[in-house]
Parts: structure tokens; sequence; C-alpha cells
């Protein structure tokens, strides 16, 4: 099956610092989406990007899918951001999503 | 609507128990899908279906059984836990093909 990779696993930021995180898999994709944990462990759905590039306030993500990576960018990062953010893709058909190991991501005043 | 529910939040069983996680949508979707969450780990897919009646497995499939009797009904069933679910759990649901829209998550614990 198609294999996740995100990067960095791990995140230190300042409040108001920008960042991206990097998602690569392994086959063509169907579906990319982008969630953020919070630290109550709700998931939060970010993006549905299967391929182009998406924006929703201080959050942009782009799919290049011919390259087989997604980028998710976090401008003027806030505490709220804090969390673990996973990528999870399905490849060949059907709605079987896989998910990379996420980045942790701690902002800090 | 209410999305995806997931009934109970939290569960402690001792090994040899069974029990059901519960899962509902009202947004009339007919993929539906249970995960895994284990520590410091992306979640991985236990059981999915694409429809009533149509059930099949995932990643992690042993030790737990599904069913799909409506479209917005998915019930997770552990016959015999063990110490290794421990985990917490997520239902998925979305339209084929589409964005998938996760309920709030149980946490168990086996004892």
């Amino acid at each position: 099956g198609i294999q996740v990779e995100q990067s960095p696993p791990d995140l230190i930021l300042q409040e108001g610092a920008n960042s991206t995180l990097r998602c690569n898999f392994s086959d063509s994709v169907n579906n990319l989406q982008w969630f953020h944990q919070n630290p109550w462990g709700q998931l939060i759905n970010l993006f549905y990007i299967p391929s182009g590039t998406k924006q929703n306030g201080r959050l942009s993500a782009t799919t290049v899918a011919t390259e087989r990576y997604s980028l998710l960018y976090i401008s003027s990062s806030q505490t709220t951001d804090s969390g673990v953010y996973f990528c999870a893709a399905t490849a060949g058909g059907g709605n079987k999503l896989t998910f990379g190991t996420g980045t942790q991501l701690k902002v800090e005043l | 609507n209410a999305g995806v529910t997931q009934t109970p939040k939290f569960q402690v069983l001792k090994t040899g128990q069974s029990m059901t996680l519960q899962c509902a949508q009202d947004m009339n979707h007919e993929y539906m899908s249970w995960y895994r969450q284990d520590p410091g780990m992306g979640l991985r897919l236990i059981h999915y279906s694409v429809g009533a009646g149509i059930t099949d497995q995932g990643e992690v499939p042993n030790g737990y059984n599904v069913s799909r009797s409506t479209t917005e009904d998915f019930p997770l069933r552990l016959l015999s836990a063990a110490p290794s679910q421990t985990s917490v759990y997520f239902c998925a649901s979305s339209y084929e093909g589409g964005e998938q829209f996760f309920g709030p998550g149980t946490r168990l614990t086996v004892l």
C-alpha cells in the first residue's frame, strides 16, 4: 500500500513565526487530507487537497501530485496552533486513508 | 447536523470482557470506517464499510468485528478484550472518494 511520510517530526516555534510542514507519499493519490489533532485529541479537518493550492485564513496547503508531496504552511503562528498535524492519503480507489506519523508542533509565547 | 458521534468517550475493561463501541453519522455518507491511534503514531484502519450490509478488513482487523445494518450506524465489537487493544478509537465517514470526517474518539483501556 501507499506510504506516507511527514517531516519534521517535531517543531517548536515562537508565536508569530511561520512554518512549513511536508508530507511525501509513495504513490499517486486519489485523496489527500491535512488534519490538526488538538491537545484534547480531537481531529480537525484542515484541507481536502488531492492537488492544487488552497488557503484558509493563516493556513494554506499545496499538493504537487506529480511529484508526490504536499506542504502545509502556517503563518503568524499562535499558541492555539499547537498540537499534532497529520497528513493522510488514499490511493488506488476507495476511501482507505493511510496516515503519516504526524508533526508535533508547539508554539510558545 | 451532529456529524459523526461516538459513544462512550471513555471505557475501562478487564481482559476477556466484551464491548461495543458505537458510531453514528447523520450526513447520509455511504462510507464509514474505524481507526485506532496508539501513542506517537498516526491512525491505522481497522475495518470499513462502503454501504449497508457491506464490510471489509483494514490494516489491523484482528480482535474486532463490525456490521453495518443501516447507513447511519457502524458499531465496532471487541469480543474478548486484550491489553494490546488499549488505544483511542476513531470512527469516520465520507461520500465515496470524498473528504472524511472523524468523530471525537473513544479512549479505551484494557487492564
